[in-house]
């Protein structure tokens, strides 16, 4: 089967630099892909990384170690509309299905 | 492009009716459309993988006589829930996987809020 865990809440201000961790155990591994996700609206696309190293899509920007089973996500200048939840999410064995991870609430202050 | 447009945004009903819900891929072909359930402060939790032309694989814990799922063309997916209870309430999302040219991902619905009373 496939877990994969993440922090519940996360607090930062506006301006600010948040990361947001997931590790992972999966029988097999395709990549890690990370979503955002408003209250009562569907999740979006974020980020994906195949293999270890930064991706980075402007403010955005994600990280993933293989070796550790263990990936994030890195917010920069933060803005009151980054509040919601976050979930990282990889793919089954044979890309049958995509599994989520436990998500991670992000509140942003003034 | 990989739209994926789901219906309705929002339905109420009572207990014991069954209610429908459609995810239509407006721009692609979608062999394969997940069902997921989201309830509110957790995670989305997939329900069932629905494949054209063939039976749908339940998730564990997932009864597939209350939750019946229609793959019948490559554009349509549809969810029915059966003789809803107030439990059953919840956020439904469907997914499909697409892939165009060297782009591949899942893309999602917008989501049915379910409230059985």
């Amino acid at each position: 089967g496939q877990s994969l865990e993440q922090p519940s809440e996360v607090t930062a201000v506006e301006g600010a630099i948040v990361q947001i961790n997931c590790t992972y155990q999966t029988s097999g591994f395709y990549g890690l892909s990370w979503y955002q996700q408003h209250d009562g609206g569907a999740p979006t696309f974020l980020s994906y990384n195949g293999l270890d190293g930064l991706e980075e899509t402007g403010r955005f920007s994600s990280f993933l170690s293989r070796s550790d089973s263990y990936g994030y996500l890195l917010l920069q200048e933060l803005q009151m509309k980054d509040s919601a939840s976050y979930f990282c999410a990889a793919p089954n064995t044979g890309f049958q299905k995509l599994v989520f991870g436990t998500g991670t609430r992000l509140l942003v202050s003034p | 492009g990989a739209v994926v447009s789901q219906h309705p945004s929002r339905v109420i009903c009572k207990s014991g009716t069954s209610v429908k819900i459609e995810c239509r891929s407006l721009d692609f072909q979608a062999t394969t459309m997940f069902w997921y359930r989201q309830f509110p402060k957790q995670s989305l939790m997939l329900m069932a993988t629905s494949n054209e032309g063939s039976k749908a694989t339940y998730e564990q814990g997932v009864e597939k006589d209350k939750f019946l799922i229609n793959h019948a063309s490559l554009t349509l997916s549809t969810l029915t829930v059966a003789s809803a209870h107030p439990e059953d309430s919840s956020f439904y999302i469907c997914s499909a996987e697409f892939s165009r040219g060297s782009n591949y991902g899942y893309t999602f619905g917008s989501g049915t809020r379910l409230t059985v009373v």
